[in-house]
């Protein structure tokens, strides 16, 4: 079975400040897995992707993530947040051969001055 | 232009009452999805159509039902609407299924009392 855990609900930092939100996963098969963001009162947006190839993954908004299968791990990182950063962030991951996206309960961002 | 639509955007109502939620996309992908996220921000997949063929069918209460007349439009029916149905509703879209981004809608807000 898949599964997402995002250890950390809520993640407080000050703008300008590096950030990382972890993500694990679970899955028995190889899987695809997603960063998407949520600004308050909106849909989900699509941050970044891995599929396959470099592990190291680049998105909009100057976020990265790095795919660790050692450690099942797919972390989101970016080196200087603003304040428009401040939105839910959620890790999903898809097995290869299914469709079904499985999210993480999401980690809260809160960039202050 | 927008690319995922939903309607309603709130949709406040009495138990026990039949409702509906409508999406369109204008992108032109194959695959539509409904999402429900409960007001702890946790999302899980409830329903995917491919070219108007259901797909992914959750355990959803079979008061939920999912309507493709084509292969723009995905409805959602609630048929004697219960209190643990509030929740947002978000639409998706992908342009197939594996991989590919899902484009989400800007979500109902449903409120039953």
């Amino acid at each position: 079975a898949q599964s997402v855990t995002q250890l950390d609900s809520q993640v407080p930092v000050f703008e300008e400040a590096p950030v990382e939100l972890r993500c694990n996963y679970s899955s028995s098969v190889s899987v695809y897995l997603f960063w998407y963001v949520q600004y308050p009162n909106q849909g989900l947006q699509l941050l970044l992707k891995y599929l396959s190839g470099s592990t190291l993954v680049k998105g909009i908004n100057g976020f990265e993530a790095e795919f660790n299968k050692s450690q099942t791990s797919f972390h989101l990182r970016k080196p200087s947040v603003h304040i428009s950063d401040t939105a839910e962030y959620f890790c999903a991951n898809m097995n290869t051969g299914f469709q079904k996206l499985v999210f993480g309960t999401g980690t809260r961002l809160l960039v202050s001055p | 232009d927008t690319a995922v639509s939903q309607t309603p955007k709130y949709l406040v109502t009495q138990m026990g009452n039949d409702k509906s939620i409508k999406c369109e996309q204008n992108l032109g992908h194959d695959t539509m999805y409904w999402y429900k996220q409960d007001s702890k921000k946790f999302l899980k997949i409830m329903f995917s159509y491919n070219n108007k063929e259901l797909i992914i069918n959750e355990t959803v209460p079979n008061r939920f039902s999912p309507k493709s007349p084509d292969k723009a439009h995905l409805n959602l029916h609630i048929n004697s609407l219960e209190l643990g149905d509030s929740a947002v509703y978000f639409c998706a879209s992908s342009l197939r299924g594996q991989g590919d981004e899902q484009y989400f809608g800007p979500g109902t807000r449903l409120t039953v009392t």
